[in-house]
Formats: structure tokens, C-alpha cells, sequence
């Protein structure tokens, strides 16, 4: 398992907000990145460091951070929304990348 | 912009090693981390490995005694050997390059990291 937690899926109906979290002790350290990932495609960077998103990706998505958690908000979800979403940080040595283990997005 | 393209067999048989290259075009190797990640089939993404340009590496401790991530600065080029390999090791192999960023903090300096660049992926399957 995973040292970063996620829950493995969630659904949002079309054009309502959506958060997706990712829990480990890690956290309370060191920043979350978010990646977001459909069928058939490679991972693409969506948030990194606090709330920065990579130039291309809609301001819908957001990132916030407190305690354990790290949290990526979909602000009016849209039907190409629907995909899987990863976080990345550190493990709890603070020496290794490490994955959470995914969240399956429906969008309804 | 830059670009990545992993390449090699897509097939290999047990107790061998895999071998696969990552080729960085638009763009300079130096000055960046580079990084190795899987997704075997219907599974999360798993952390392989990096390589600082420099030759620095970091593994995956469950993978550490079978992986090997070479830098070819003047072919622009990284690669991942993993040896012994068995079905468990089946997977869509991803490179990426790794951005390490840093920010001040009450007199120390702290770091963060993200997976910016990511090349299509390349499936690998183990079978006799």
C-alpha cells in the first residue's frame, strides 16, 4: 500500500465543484503535486507546489494544503474532467518519490 | 518545447534484464533530474527511480537492489536497466523529467518537486 492516500474513486455531476484528497504523514512536510491521467494517455501536471498550475491547464483546478491532506479542487467540473487523478510527494523518509494510489473521477 | 520518447523491447523474458532509453529532444539534459515511472496494467503509477544529469541517482527502495538509471549527456539520453525481471514487472514504463524547486523559509531553504514532462509511455511485458 500506498504512503500517500487516496480514495479510489468519486463522482461530481457536470459543472459542480469537486474536491479530491490525498492523505499521508509526508504531507505535513512537504508539498503535493497533482496528475491527471486518461485512458490510454501518460500522466499530465495539473497543480504543483501549493496552488501553481502549469501553463495550458484551465484555472478550474486548484490545490490547497492543511496538515496531512492535500487537496485538488475542481471548481464546475466538465465532462473531459472524467479521469484518474494521482498525487506525488515525498515517502515518509523524505528521501523517495512516492504515489498515491489514484482517484477514478466520474463525472456525472 | 521539450520532449521525451522512451524506447526499447517490448518484450522480455523472465529472470532477464530490461533495458529501456529515454530520449530528451527540445531541450537541454543539464540543469534537471530525470525520472523512470510504471503503471503495471489496470494499476497507480510507481516511482522507478531518478538521475541527476550530474550522475546522482535515487531508487525506489522496494527496487533498489534490481534498478540501474544511467545518463548519456551527449546522446541527451537516459535509460533503466532492471534486472531479474518476472511478470510482476509488466507495465506501461514512463520517463519524465524532474523539477526540483526551492523556496525560504525563517532562514532555512526548503524543497519541492514535480514530474513537469512526460514522455507517451512504452509497454513491457515479461513472458517467456
Amino acid at each position: 500500500s500506498s504512503e500517500l492516500t487516496q480514495d479510489p474513486t468519486v463522482s461530481v455531476a457536470l459543472g459542480q465543484t469537486v474536491r479530491i484528497t490525498c492523505q499521508g504523514d509526508s504531507l505535513r512536510s512537504y508539498y503535493a503535486s497533482w496528475y491527471q491521467q486518461k485512458p490510454g494517455q501518460a500522466p499530465t501536471l495539473v497543480i504543483y507546489y501549493k496552488d501553481n498550475r502549469p501553463s495550458g491547464i484551465p484555472d478550474r483546478f486548484s490545490g490547497s494544503s492543511s496538515g496531512n491532506t492535500a487537496s485538488l479542487t475542481i471548481t464546475g467540473a466538465q465532462a473531459e474532467d472524467e479521469a484518474a487523478y494521482y498525487c506525488n510527494s515525498r515517502d515518509s523518509s523524505g528521501n523517495h518519490e512516492v504515489f498515491g494510489g489514484g482517484t477514478k473521477l466520474t463525472v456525472l | 518545447q521539450v520532449q521525451l520518447q522512451e524506447s526499447g523491447p517490448g518484450l522480455v523474458k523472465p529472470s532477464e534484464t530490461l533495458s529501456l532509453t529515454c530520449t530528451v529532444s527540445g531541450g537541454s539534459i543539464s540543469n534537471y533530474f530525470w525520472s523512470w515511472i510504471r503503471q503495471p496494467p489496470g494499476k497507480g503509477l510507481e516511482w522507478i527511480g531518478y538521475i541527476h544529469y550530474s550522475g546522482r541517482t535515487n531508487y525506489n527502495p522496494s527496487l533498489n537492489s534490481r534498478v540501474t538509471i544511467s545518463v548519456d549527456m551527449s546522446e541527451s539520453q537516459f535509460s533503466l536497466k532492471l534486472s531479474s525481471v518476472t511478470a510482476a514487472d509488466t507495465a506501461v514504463y514512463y520517463c519524465a523529467r524532474l523539477c526540483k524547486e526551492s523556496y525560504y523559509v525563517g532562514g532555512f531553504y526548503y524543497y519541492y518537486h514535480y514530474m513537469d514532462v512526460w514522455g507517451k509511455g512504452t509497454t513491457v511485458t515479461v513472458s517467456s
